[in-house]
């Protein structure tokens, strides 16, 4: 149990262009998802806090207009990169939290590589 | 501020043997808690052992256990009987609970040798 997926495992777009990456609980329901971003070697780092049917909450310096998020169900959020850069090409994670258990674990997705060319 | 820190960058063990992996945090909290999870090659994060705070009891999951000293705000992990796949990148992280969102420590790379 407590799987989560994401789409696409690896992208690779164009500097400007716009890409969009799904996060889905398959066998719970996540009120509350978490995104990150990773480069390589070192620790996760947050990027914004996604509650199902509200706003998301971004971590001080991540610019939310260029990552949007949308947690639309309470299966699914997705990040979107508008007019991506070089400098956006990272490790991108989500985690969920199930909304049935009384612990606080976050579940993670196998992460998505963004190259932006 | 909460802060998590792991002040082993690397760390090797032989297989079988057992290893500790160090973590400390800062936080005025009295309840919280408190988390390993290990991200091996593929990246995907793993939960290894998770510990309350209001718990006096550490935590054990099979070969790995926890030596959580609250007054000290330390939370090591234990390793027993190392094995090739314990290898990967080990990370502590904290989280309030209402707050939701995880904090995490710098990690640990642990090396598994023959």
């Amino acid at each position: 149990g407590a799987v989560v997926s994401q789409h696409p495992s690896w992208v690779i777009c164009k500097s400007g262009t716009s890409v969009k990456i799904e996060c889905r609980s398959l066998d719970f329901q996540a009120t509350t998802m978490f995104w990150y971003r990773q480069f390589p070697k070192q620790s996760l780092m947050l990027m914004a806090t996604s509650n199902e049917g509200s706003k998301a909450t971004y971590e001080q310096g991540v610019e939310k207009d260029k990552f949007l998020i949308n947690h639309a169900s309470l299966t699914l959020s997705t990040l979107t990169v508008t007019s991506a850069h070089p400098e956006d090409s990272s490790f991108y994670i989500c985690s969920a939290r199930d909304l049935g258990q009384l612990s606080y674990e976050q579940y993670f997705g196998p992460g998505t590589r963004l190259t932006v060319t | 501020a909460q802060t998590v820190t792991q002040s082993q960058p690397e760390m090797s063990v032989q297989e079988a043997e057992t290893v500790t992996l160090s973590c400390t945090y800062d936080t005025s909290e009295s309840d919280y808690y408190l988390f390993w999870y290990k991200q091996p090659p593929s990246r995907q994060m793993i939960l290894v052992i998770r510990q309350e705070a209001y718990k006096q009891q550490n935590a054990t999951e099979n070969r790995f256990s926890v030596n959580f000293q609250k007054a000290a705000k330390s939370f090591s992990l234990k390793i027993s009987d190392s094995q090739l796949g314990d290898a990967a990148m080990y990370f502590c992280a904290y989280t309030t609970g209402t707050a939701s969102k995880l904090t995490f420590g710098t990690g640990t790379r642990l090396q598994v040798t023959l």
